[in-house]
């Protein structure tokens, strides 16, 4: 079963330090999404790129985050210095450009669960 | 700009009730994609369904419906003959529909927690 990776499942960190969450997309997958989800504000999203190129990041504070595809099989998340109110789950989602029979839906990791003390 | 509301923030149900799940969205889009994500406690989210804009009919799959009103800009879910498994966060969702189709970004509502309880 295709899935889309994502690492560390959890991590607890302090405030100041650097935070890189990873994302490995399902193979041919050429959209990826980073979504923040928190009991406040719910799904939110921070970036997504289609083809390795940033399509929006409108979502992510761009003093603290910041969002790369070194390359196709590979997605980052970095928060740089993290601050308590970071902590939150992180999800990766893939997708691709229509193909007969897709259903168009996005794929979720698993989720990295973030605290930052 | 888009918006989805999911106005019931939690439900508790017994076993083999019926529940359904409402889903009202805003968006300028003439062409739009309409999505339920189900989130059991295990916490990865899990696609139900995805309903194009042109598309109005109600779709059945298995105890799982949905009810696409686009004169009420409303998409709602309905669960019959709920099972304890159903017990889950279920999010409501919509994206622009773009030519070629693909994923594109998703806007989710807050979320109905569903408890099922035996």
């Amino acid at each position: 079963d295709a899935r889309v990776t994502q690492t560390p499942r959890h991590k607890v960190t302090e405030m100041g330090q650097e935070v890189t969450m990873r994302c490995q997309p399902i193979l041919g997958h050429n959209t990826v999404f980073w979504y923040r989800q928190t009991m406040m504000q719910g799904l939110e999203l921070l970036a997504y790129f289609r083809n390795r190129a940033p399509l929006d990041d409108s979502g992510m504070p761009k003093d603290r985050f910041s969002a790369e595809m070194p390359d196709a099989t590979l997605a980052t998340l970095k928060i740089q210095p993290s601050e308590p109110r970071d902590s939150a789950v992180y999800f990766c989602a893939s997708g691709r450009s229509k193909r007969e029979g897709d259903t168009g839906e996005l794929f979720f990791g698993e989720g990295s669960r973030l605290t930052v003390l | 700009a888009q918006k989805v509301t999911q106005a019931q923030t939690e439900i508790s149900v017994v076993e083999k009730e019926d529940v359904t799940l409402d889903c009202v969205y805003e968006t300028r889009d003439t062409t739009y994609y309409l999505f339920w994500y189900k989130q059991p406690p295990s916490g990865e989210l899990v696609f139900l369904i995805r309903r194009n804009s042109f598309d109005e009919q109600n779709e059945i799959s298995g105890r799982y419906s949905w009810n696409f009103q686009k004169s009420t800009s409303s998409f709602n879910f309905t669960i019959t003959a709920s099972q304890v498994v159903d017990s889950a966060v279920y999010f409501c969702a919509l994206s622009e529909a773009v030519w070629g189709g693909g994923s594109e970004k998703l806007v989710f509502g807050k979320g109905m927690k569903l408890t099922v309880n035996p």
